[in-house]
């Protein structure tokens, strides 16, 4: 089966401009997790969805940080504005059992790499 | 918040060698997954041990597990070159169903 696919690879932008990231998760996967992993550091969960509907979005900045995930398949995370501290990897991820059971195996995306100038 | 701190940090093998990464967390967990990440394939779900277990194997895999010490190993035997990568447990269990918090990660090197 195809995995998780995530868009673009990669992004440069300048502090307070406004970044989008795309990510389609495995079909058939009713959970998909956004992660941010700062270089050096393991992956911080920032948004959890259960089909369309949001499990746990405690970690997410939502002064800044925005996220959707329509009709419960794609999902995209915004940044608006960027700081330097978001400078990152942006990792998508998707688990098949409705609610991400906690022993779901996760599959990861080959992730987004944002550097904020 | 990281829950888990692994150690060593970094470690540098030669082939054939056994590797062995620790990790410690600090509140009560369902289960604790370890995930090898290497720029070629991402982050990758290697294996997956419950609360109520104390070692499993997979493969050249070994992974135990001390709940009263808060913490988990895990072996990797006869190492190759390809198992070049960041190694990283992840708890997960308590009401947060899903979710995974992550260590800070061992940096392996495995000389040919």
């Amino acid at each position: 089966e195809a995995g998780v696919a995530q868009s673009p690879r990669y992004k440069i932008i300048e502090k307070r401009q406004s970044v989008a990231f795309w990510c389609n998760p495995i079909s058939g996967h009713a959970t998909l997790y956004w992660y941010q992993q700062i270089l050096g550091q393991g992956p911080k969960l920032l948004i959890q969805f259960q089909n369309n509907g949001v499990v746990d979005d405690s970690q997410l900045p939502k002064d800044r940080f925005s996220a959707e995930r329509l009709k419960g398949v794609d999902s995209t995370l915004k940044i608006q504005p960027a700081k330097l501290e978001d400078s990152a990897v942006y990792l998508c991820a998707s688990s098949r059992r409705r609610g991400g059971a906690p022993t779901d195996t996760q599959y990861f995306g080959p992730g987004t790499r944002l550097t904020v100038l | 918040s990281q829950q888990g701190e692994e150690d060593p940090q970094a470690l540098s093998i030669q082939e054939g060698e056994n590797a062995t990464m620790n990790c410690s967390y600090k509140t009560s967990i369902n289960n604790l997954q370890w995930y090898r990440q290497n720029s070629g394939r991402g982050l990758v779900h290697l294996i997956l041990i419950r609360s109520n277990e104390r070692e499993k194997h997979s493969g050249r895999l070994r992974v135990t597990l001390d709940t009263s010490k808060k913490s988990s190993s895990l072996l990797i035997t006869a190492s190759r070159a390809a198992d070049t990568a960041s190694y990283f447990c992840a708890t997960g269990g308590g009401t947060s169903y899903g979710k995974l918090t992550f260590g800070q990660g061992t940096i392996l090197t495995v000389h040919p």
